[in-house]
């Protein structure tokens, strides 16, 4: 089955700086990828998702790129803010409909 | 839109009885939903994946029996914990697909 991992477990920014977080992924199979964000206590939040057939999509101050042929992909968060502060999963699946087999979390922390 | 709701939002229950967690698409209607359990600061784990007048698809080690699924129109799942046991204990949390993912807020299960 898939399997995905994510790095880093942790990461503190500066607030306004940028973040990345970067995750692999092991079936050639899985075509979409998307990133939720979680805050404590509460269910995961869809911030960003991709498709196999784009290289890279933007919203606002988040990215996400796709390299299919290393089979991974990064969330790219730009001037930070605290509010920004949260865990992040990565996930994959063959399809947005079929089950997701998601990262281990990235616990973000802005310094303000 | 893309709204999804759980009920109740926590619940403590005694060892041995049975306990239902109702999640509802609010605004869409969901041809399949998704139960994922979530221990502290772990990721989600699928538990079954649930289709619209089917029968739920358990993943590998998920006690069907133990865990009742019903997906009985296009706007509400319920998963039905029996014989509650304090390592059932935990964060439980619905999607459904629309067909991206969109989660619910998640009900904390405490059994003593």
């Amino acid at each position: 089955g898939e399997n995905v991992e994510q790095h880093p477990s942790t990461l503190s920014v500066q607030e306004g700086d940028s973040a990345v977080i970067k995750c692999t992924y092991s079936d050639s199979a899985s075509n979409y990828f998307p990133w939720y964000k979680q805050e404590l206590g509460k269910g995961p939040q869809l911030i960003i998702d991709i498709r196999s057939n784009v290289g890279e999509k933007k919203d606002q101050r988040i990215a996400v790129t796709l390299n299919k042929t290393a089979k991974h992909f990064s969330l790219h968060i730009t001037e930070t803010q605290p509010e920004d502060s949260a865990v992040y999963f990565c996930a994959a699946s063959k399809s947005g409909n079929e089950k997701l087999t998601f990262g281990t979390g990235t616990r973000l922390t802005i310094i303000p | 839109g893309a709204v999804v709701s759980q009920h109740p939002s926590w619940v403590i229950c005694k060892s041995g009885t049975s306990v239902k967690i109702e999640c509802r698409s609010l605004d869409f209607q969901a041809t399949t939903m998704f139960w994922y359990r979530q221990f502290p600061k772990q990721s989600l784990m699928l538990m079954a994946t649930s289709n619209e007048g089917s029968k739920a698809t358990y993943e590998q080690g998920v006690e069907k029996d133990k865990f009742l699924i019903n997906h009985a129109s296009l706007t509400l799942s319920t998963l039905t914990v029996t014989s509650a046991h304090p390592e059932d204990s935990s964060f439980y949390i619905c999607s459904a697909s629309p067909p991206e993912q969109y989660f619910g807020p998640g009900t904390r299960l405490t059994v003593t």
